[in-house]
């Protein structure tokens, strides 16, 4: 079973500048995760989709960052714009359901750093 | 609010010698624990979780960990260490399962010769 998948693995942007990044969960999971995973600590739930409706994005600052899950398969996170302080790993995550014992799977994040 | 507490940012072992990574939790309601992996340049993997089923849980791996409600603890063990256990790996809690995990700051684990 393929897992989930993310792009670009990194990027390097200039402060002020846009960015997107894309996730596309493993097939058939109708819950979508983004996370945000400063260095040092440890991720944070920025926002969550069940299908393609938003469950939780209440840490995500919705000033600037924007995310969307059109047809419930696949994810784009949008940061616009970025600072300097947005320097982090973004993690992707999906399950099968919301159920309380469904295990979440994380992709392998996009690196952004903001210069 | 839920929160966890990972003591250690770093832990250094030999190779063969006995894990113990520590988690302390904070939770108005019975939590649901987790312990996750994180090898270089990959994203996190699920090593165990604690959902109230049984005290001590046994992971993938070799690694286990013990709910201990008396002591707010989840420290996560293994008896031996090998040098592929070289990793970060982040306690997270849960009032709902795998939704809205909290993570802890992460502790590497550095496993030399």
């Amino acid at each position: 079973e393929a897992g989930v998948a993310q792009s670009p693995r990194y990027k390097i942007i200039e402060k002020r500048q846009s960015v997107a990044f894309w996730c596309n969960p493993i097939s058939g999971h109708a819950t979508l995760y983004w996370y945000q995973q400063i260095l040092g600590q440890g991720p944070k739930l920025l926002i969550q989709f069940q299908n393609n409706g938003v469950v939780d994005d209440s840490q995500l600052p919705k000033d600037r960052f924007s995310a969307e899950r059109l047809k419930g398969v696949d994810s784009t996170l949008k940061i616009q714009p970025a600072k300097l302080e947005d320097s982090a790993v973004y993690l992707c995550a999906s399950s099968y359901e919301t159920g309380w014992n469904t295990e979440a799977f994380f992709g392998q994040g996009t690196r952004l750093t903001v210069v | 609010a839920q929160s966890v507490t990972q003591l250690g940012s770093h832990v250094s072992v030999s190779e063969g010698a006995l894990v113990l990574l520590r988690c302390n939790y904070s939770s108005s309601v019975p939590p649901y624990l987790f312990w996750y992996v994180q090898y270089p340049n990959q994203g996190l993997q699920l090593l165990l979780k604690y959902t109230s089923a049984a005290t001590l849980v046994k992971g993938i791996n070799g690694f286990e960990a013990e709910f201990k409600k008396s002591e707010t603890s989840f420290h996560l063990t293994k008896p031996s260490a090998h040098m592929s256990d070289a990793a970060e790996y982040f306690c997270a809690v849960s009032r709902v399962g795998f939704q809205k995990l909290v993570f802890g700051t992460g502790t590497r684990l550095l496993v030399s010769p």
